[in-house]
């Protein structure tokens, strides 16, 4: 219930293709789903968020679709770049709780 | 751009022995978090606390672990007797707000290598 499951595990893409990257969740009390970027040595870092209430949220390159009907969001990195070679998490939390709960992980490698 | 800073980058530590990992939070943060990594897997929530309380914590939090904030700004980790399966990453993290509201700011982590 308190899993967020996360996929592909790992993912090469080629410059300036798509990088897509899936996650899905049981808990319906969940109200917030962040992606957060982390490269090498550092810590994680918050990418772009959502919550249910809407189906899709964009920041430039970066697009969260959301289907809550399925209990599942995405991540759409378009015109992906080197520089977007990162681990990326998905996450969640629920209203009025401190913690957020992580996915695995994707390691998306982008070849030049 | 303020950040949360950690130390030290990487402990090494005898299974058995206590260690402290210190955390200096965003200035006018208030909410702060231990989360940690073990290697190849997710990241985990480990503590919050507010108001030099703790308010919430995970079933890894358990009396080998406590924390503090001993000053006005650092927040400690301590682990009581390390074990192997301490062996991980650990961040912090801090927020302007808690329960659900605020992003949280994540620090670089210190690696805990326990032998």
């Amino acid at each position: 219930q308190q899993q967020v499951k996360q996929s592909p595990q790992s993912l090469i893409v080629q410059k300036g293709g798509i990088s897509i990257i899936n996650c899905a969740y049981e808990n319906t009390a969940f109200d917030y789903f962040p992606w957060y970027q982390q490269f090498p040595g550092k810590g994680p870092a918050l990418l772009i968020a959502i919550r249910p209430d809407v189906s899709e949220k964009k920041e430039g390159r970066f697009t969260i679709s959301f289907n809550k009907s399925a209990k599942q969001f995405s991540l759409h990195i378009m015109d992906s770049q080197p520089g977007d070679s990162a681990t990326y998490f998905c996450a969640a939390r629920r209203n009025r709780d401190d913690k957020i709960i992580f996915g695995k992980g994707t390691r998306l490698h982008i070849l030049p | 751009e303020p950040e949360v800073t950690q130390t030290p980058s990487h402990q090494v530590t005898q299974m058995g022995q206590e260690v402290i990992l210190r955390c200096v939070p965003i200035s006018n943060h208030l909410y702060f978090y231990w989360y940690r990594q073990i290697l190849g897997q997710k990241v985990e929530f480990l503590v919050s606390f507010y108001n030099n309380e703790i308010s919430e914590k995970s079933e890894i939090f358990d009396d080998q672990f406590s924390v503090e904030r001993p000053d006005g700004s650092n927040f400690t980790l301590k682990i009581r007797s390390t074990k192997l399966e301490d062996s991980a990453m650990y961040f912090c993290a801090s927020s302007v707000g808690g329960s659900g509201i605020g992003t949280q700011y994540f620090g670089p982590g210190t690696r805990l290598t326990v032998l």
